[in-house]
C-alpha cells in the first residue's frame, strides 16, 4: 500500500544551523514527490517537487531535496534556517488512482533566535 | 490573479446544525479537492472531483456531502451526521497538464468550531 512516513514530529533548531527533514515513502510506481509548507492557519505552499531526472531538486526559499530511490526517502534540506522558516513541514507522494496525493502527517519546526 | 479562496475562513455553527464551507477556484483545473486536518493527524482526503458533475468519496467521507455543477466551485456541506466537526478544512485543485501532474494548489481555509 501507499504511505509516506514523517518520523519527526517536531524539531527545534537554532537560527543559522542547518536542518533536514525526513520523509520516507512506500509506492508501487516511479512516485511524483512534493514538499510542502504551512504557516499557522494558512494553506499549504508548494517547496518543491520531484517528477523525473536529477535526484537533488531546488525549491523556493532556499530549499532542497534529494531522492534516494534505494532508500525510499525525499529528505529536505537547508544550509542555515530562518526565524521565518518556522511552521510545517509536509511531504506528499502521488499521483495515484485519478492524481490524489498521499500526505504525511508532518513536522513542525520550531526556530529558537 | 489565478488561485484558490476559501469562505468564511473562521465559521461557528451550533451542534445539529448543516453548514456548507465554500471553494472557488479560477486556475482553469479540472480537479478539486476537499481535506480535513486534525493536530498531529495531517491531511486527510474527505472528497474529490475530477470533473464537473463527478465526484468520489475519499477516506472519511462520513457526514459531508458536496457537489460539482461548475469547473470553479466545488462546495462542502458539514451535515449533523458528522460526529466531531470541529476542524480546519482545505480545499485544493490540479490540472493534468504535463509538467503539473499530481501538483495540488491549496486554499487558505476555513476554520470550523462547532459549539
Amino acid at each position: 500500500a501507499q504511505s509516506v512516513t514523517q518520523p519527526d514530529i517536531h524539531i527545534t533548531v537554532s537560527e543559522g544551523a542547518s536542518l533536514e527533514l525526513r520523509c520516507n515513502y512506500s509506492y508501487g510506481a516511479t512516485p511524483y514527490l512534493f514538499w510542502y509548507v504551512q504557516s499557522p492557519g494558512q494553506g499549504l505552499q508548494l517547496l518543491l517537487k520531484y517528477f523525473s531526472g536529477d535526484t537533488l531538486v531546488q525549491g523556493i526559499k532556499g530549499f532542497e531535496a534529494e531522492f534516494k530511490r534505494s532508500q525510499s526517502s525525499f529528505n529536505l534540506r537547508k544550509p542555515s534556517v530562518h526565524w521565518s522558516d518556522a511552521a510545517e513541514y509536509f511531504c506528499a507522494v502521488g499521483p495515484y488512482n485519478t492524481d490524489k496525493l498521499i500526505f504525511g502527517t508532518g513536522t513542525r519546526l520550531q526556530v529558537f533566535p | 490573479d489565478g488561485g484558490i479562496t476559501q469562505s468564511p475562513k473562521y465559521l461557528f455553527r451550533k451542534e445539529g446544525q448543516n453548514v456548507t464551507l465554500s471553494c472557488e477556484q479560477n486556475l482553469n483545473h479540472d480537479a478539486m479537492y476537499w481535506y480535513r486536518q486534525d493536530p498531529g493527524q495531517g491531511l486527510r482526503l474527505i472528497y474529490y472531483s475530477q470533473i464537473v458533475n463527478d465526484f468520489q468519496k475519499g477516506d472519511i467521507a462520513e457526514g459531508y456531502s458536496v457537489s460539482r455543477e461548475k469547473k470553479e466551485s466545488f462546495p462542502l456541506t458539514v451535515t449533523s451526521a458528522q460526529k466531531n466537526p470541529t476542524a480546519f478544512y482545505l480545499c485544493a485543485s490540479s490540472t493534468k497538464d504535463r509538467g503539473l501532474r499530481g501538483e495540488q494548489f491549496f486554499g487558505p481555509g476555513t476554520r470550523l468550531t462547532v459549539l
